[in-house]
């Protein structure tokens, strides 16, 4: 059972446009964070969100938590090619439940 | 600062064989996670190991144990290779002040 949902799967776009990701659960999460993973690499921790409602900034990325903590979005203003690779979503539960519940991932290419 | 050190980079064993996977976590992180990822997959959480004791396990068989030794590096092993073990399985350190995780590059393994 994958308790976290993104989409679009694969995102293809030219270099200046706008795009969203989203992640859904029908889980509530403690915290939220994205990450980004190139190929042959390991993810690299972008962002971690822990209020219902949170909204975050990180340059021309803008990531929100929803309010019941279900769900998230990641949204890239003017893409450029650099931003390149795969995004994942992934969920803490809280408590003693430490693991990370990881989507399948958004494939995003900024062509130039 | 040296970030998370896996090792190592790429292996490949056949069928039947066991094999060890080496992790060094990030400088003033305790806590060890491994992750498996298969190919379009995003990670799956194998066990995390916190004061030398696995602190929670995911649904993995027994062939896959670890081991957390006193200055926090860990070891991955699994043994009677299937062909289905073949994937990155990543190091993710972190300590009890972080939200976020510290991923390493990974250890690329194929089961022949």
């Amino acid at each position: 059972t994958q308790l976290l949902e993104q989409s679009p799967q694969f995102l293809s776009i030219q270099e200046g446009e706008n795009l969203t990701v989203y992640c859904n659960s029908s889980s509530v999460f403690s915290s939220l964070q994205w990450y980004r993973q190139e190929p042959g690499e390991g993810p690299v921790l972008l962002v971690t969100v822990v209020t219902g409602g949170e909204v975050k900034k990180l340059k021309r990325l803008t990531f929100q938590f929803g309010d019941a903590r279900k769900d998230s979005s990641l949204h890239i203003t003017a893409a450029q090619p650099g931003d390149t690779g795969l995004y994942l979503c992934a969920g803490r539960r809280g408590g003693s439940n430490y693991k990370l519940t990881f989507g399948k991932g958004t494939l995003l290419t900024v062509n130039p | 600062d040296a970030g998370v050190t896996q090792s190592p980079t790429h292996l490949i064993k056949t069928r039947g064989q066991q094999v060890t996977l080496r992790c060094s976590p990030k400088s003033g992180h305790d806590t060890v996670s491994w992750y498996q990822q298969a190919l379009g997959q995003g990670p799956q959480f194998i066990f995390q190991y916190y004061e030398e004791e696995e602190r929670q396990r995911g649904n993995f068989p027994d062939r896959f144990s670890g081991h957390q030794f006193p200055n926090y590096s860990s070891e991955l092993n699994v043994n009677a290779l299937l062909l289905g073990d073949s994937a990155l399985y990543l190091c993710a350190s972190s300590s009890w002040v972080t939200y976020g995780y510290t991923f390493g590059s990974g250890t690329r393994l194929t089961v022949v």
